[in-house]
């Protein structure tokens, strides 16, 4: 699996945006982009996932940089609810059924300051 | 939906019991993980499935580790005999999975895990 690389905490001001950085420079051009996110003592939880273009929900926004070799989840105004652990993981939609899984690294803890 | 259940939610046990771990899909999700979570290793996929059948068990740390899925609805995954080591969460997920699609995972609530 291509390898990504998230910085191991951020800290935030609660209503203010979050800007949550990912680098993937080994993605491939079959490698989808996802994030999930672990609130404490719950599972983790997905939040978006985009190819190439910029994607929006109702969690967050998934800005993908040109070259795809970064990405960036924004989370428009914290709340001290979004204090978790963000994973940032790449997953190829070409592998068929020997690779459904999901690997997930150590992500970025938030915190959300109030 | 009541969404991907898992039970117990917290078990403790004596080393060398046999522990047992349930989980409950949601409903017309073909895909079933089981994940294990500690401090020091984060989060390790153990074994999945695909359509009730194991895909990749290569994540099972030893044969003291077993797990099945015999419907759709059900799967369990088994430690026999415990060891104090294998003290985690365990989790379960499960997913919609086609060639070529990609739909996001559901995660149940846990499994706490203490061996002493």
């Amino acid at each position: 699996d291509a390898k990504t690389t998230q910085p191991n905490s951020m800290e935030s001001n609660e209503e203010e945006p979050v800007h949550l950085p990912c680098n993937h420079s080994t993605i491939s051009g079959t490698d989808y982009i996802h994030w999930y996110r672990q609130l404490p003592s719950q599972g983790p939880e997905y939040v978006i996932h985009g190819l190439t273009s910029n994607v929006n929900n109702r969690m967050a926004s998934l800005a993908i940089a040109e070259d795809r070799k970064s990405s960036t989840l924004i989370l428009h105004r914290a709340t001290l609810r979004d204090a978790a652990v963000y994973y940032c993981i790449l997953r190829d939609f070409n592998s068929g059924g020997s690779n459904y899984k999901l690997t997930f690294g150590k992500g970025t803890l938030l915190t959300v300051n109030p | 939906d009541a969404g991907v259940i898992q039970s117990p939610r917290h078990e403790v046990t004596e080393m060398g019991q046999e522990v047992t771990l349930r989980c409950k899909p949601i409903s017309g999700h073909n895909s079933l993980f089981w994940y294990r979570q500690t401090m020091m290793r984060g989060l390790e996929l153990l074994i999945y499935f695909n359509n009730n059948v194991p895909i990749d068990d290569s994540g099972m740390p030893e044969d003291r580790f077993s797990a099945k899925m015999p419907n759709a609805s059900f799967s369990t995954l088994k430690i026999q005999p415990s060891e104090p080591r294998d003290s985690a969460v365990y989790f379960c997920a499960s997913s919609q999975t086609r060639d070529r699609g990609i739909y996001g995972y559901t995660f149940g609530s846990g499994t706490r895990l203490t061996v002493v």
